[in-house]
């Protein structure tokens, strides 16, 4: 049971482009919507994330598109550089508490020269 | 600052073996999680402790145990490993996970021969 749903699964960008990956969501409860970064070897981190009530988010070159009528969330990383060749995880859970995180397939980026 | 501990890095099982893998955080977080991660499939919850004492199932609980020692440990056990638990396996904590996210540690690798 795919509850958010990623792709593509890998993406090639050149370097200074714009790297865009995309989720869709199917329980309209879900209220936090995170994106996760992971490094070869590494556990993911917490990139940036957005609730629903906000249309966008902008944290330095890594912005979050909400589309919340269409269930629909994009992270796009403007000015793409080698050191942001990574997977990346979008995921959605619950308000309050403990909520647990449901992850996306993930999406294998690679920025080259 | 260790954040989040995992204990083996690797291990290499016999069929019907069983381990138990060790995950310890210091940052006084009250949920912590343990989720799998397999190729092409994200990350998926195995099970989760909400606060110290408790302990439920996630997305894909057979064949695994949990115990959560304290609130800083929280380990998962494999009583007869089979081949199909193959995977790296991470560990998460969080204090509001809808706030701050996830913390995870940099994961098992755990081949079951």
């Amino acid at each position: 049971q795919q509850q958010v749903k990623q792709s593509p699964q890998s993406l090639i960008v050149q370097k200074g482009g714009i790297s865009i990956i995309n989720c869709a969501y199917e329980n309209t409860a879900f209220d936090y919507f995170p994106w996760y970064q992971q490094f070869p070897g590494k556990g993911p981190a917490l990139l940036i994330a957005i609730r629903p009530d906000v249309s966008e988010k902008k944290e330095g070159r890594f912005t979050i598109s909400f589309n919340k009528s269409a269930k629909q969330f994009s992270l796009h990383i403007m000015d793409s550089q080698p050191g942001d060749s990574a997977t990346y995880f979008c995921a959605a859970s619950f308000a309050g508490g403990y909520q647990k995180v449901t992850f996306g397939t993930g999406t294998k980026l690679q920025v080259i020269p | 600052n260790a954040g989040v501990t995992q204990t083996p890095k690797f291990q290499v099982l016999k069929t019907g073996q069983s381990m138990t893998l060790q995950c310890a955080q210091d940052m006084n977080h009250n949920s912590m999680y343990w989720y799998r991660q397999d190729p092409g499939m994200g990350l998926r919850l195995i099970y989760y402790s909400a606060s110290e004492g408790t302990t439920d199932k996630g997305e894909v609980p057979n064949g695994y145990n949990v115990s959560r020692l304290n609130k800083r440990e929280f380990s998962l056990r494999l009583e007869s490993a089979a081949p199909s638990q193959t995977s790296v396996y991470f560990c998460a904590s969080s204090a509001i996970p809808d706030r701050d996210g996830y913390t995870f540690g940099s994961g098992t690798r755990l081949t079951v021969v």
